[in-house]
């Protein structure tokens, strides 16, 4: 079983849609990071959060540390939301990151 | 942006040569790091460093080694490539964020090809 699980694994939506994407992990975590890869390739850091809400522009990342559980939102989703999302939770006795596999977001306009 | 390179950025080589693979930073960061990612698996970690001359192994690690001789520079090696190693190797560095957590930045990315 992964440790870090990601739902949808694909998503189109049309633009001005609210989006959601959803991070299940099973192991203890000190944070929870959501980055963000476009079509390029390149990772971009988009939040790390260990307890509540972050808040940056149109996207929202929650935490439940009791569930497990965080949820990413985009609010009026844009195509150039287009990307994949990743969720990774910081567990590993080494300091990395322990990744989920992904959310590919499509956004039509 | 944390100052992170890699090169090279494509690279295609033939099952059995050596291959390294460069990350620079320039923000002297104590731990570096290179994961690969692949198609259904996700980034997975092959190796760290904590400090110069400090490694250790990660996840999957076997058919990889590491040198950290300075503090800006983490060499990725594959002593003898093969098909299985054909992947995207992403280079991060950890800093210190807000409330004391490190958060991760990863350099551009290399795209090796074993033929």
């Amino acid at each position: 079983k992964n440790e870090v699980e990601q739902s949808p694994q694909n998503l189109t939506a049309q633009e001005g849609e609210f989006i959601t994407i959803n991070c299940s992990y099973s192991v203890g975590i000190s944070a929870l990071h959501w980055l963000q890869q476009h079509p390029g390739g390149g990772i971009v850091s988009l939040f790390m959060l260990s307890s509540g809400k972050k808040k940056h522009g149109r996207l929202i990342a929650t935490i439940n540390i009791q569930e497990k559980h965080s949820s990413l939102h985009i609010t009026a989703s844009h195509p150039r939301d287009s990307a994949v999302y990743i969720c990774a939770v910081k567990g590993g006795s080494q300091g990395n990151l322990i990744f989920g596999k992904g959310t590919k977001l499509s956004v039509k306009p | 942006d944390a100052g992170i390179t890699q090169s090279p950025r494509h690279k295609v080589t033939e099952t059995g040569t050596p291959v390294t693979l460069r990350c620079h930073q320039t923000e002297n960061h104590r731990y570096m790091y290179w994961y690969r990612q692949d198609p259904g698996h996700g980034l997975r970690l092959i190796h760290y460093s904590y400090g110069v001359k400090d490694t250790d192994k990660g996840e999957v690690s076997d058919g990889y080694s590491v040198s950290r001789s300075k503090t800006e520079d983490f060499l990725l090696t594959l002593e003898s490539a093969t098909s299985s190693q054909t992947s995207v190797y992403f280079c991060a560095i950890s800093r210190s964020g807000t409330g004391g957590f490190n958060e991760q930045f990863f350099g551009p990315g290399t795209r090796l090809t074993v033929l």
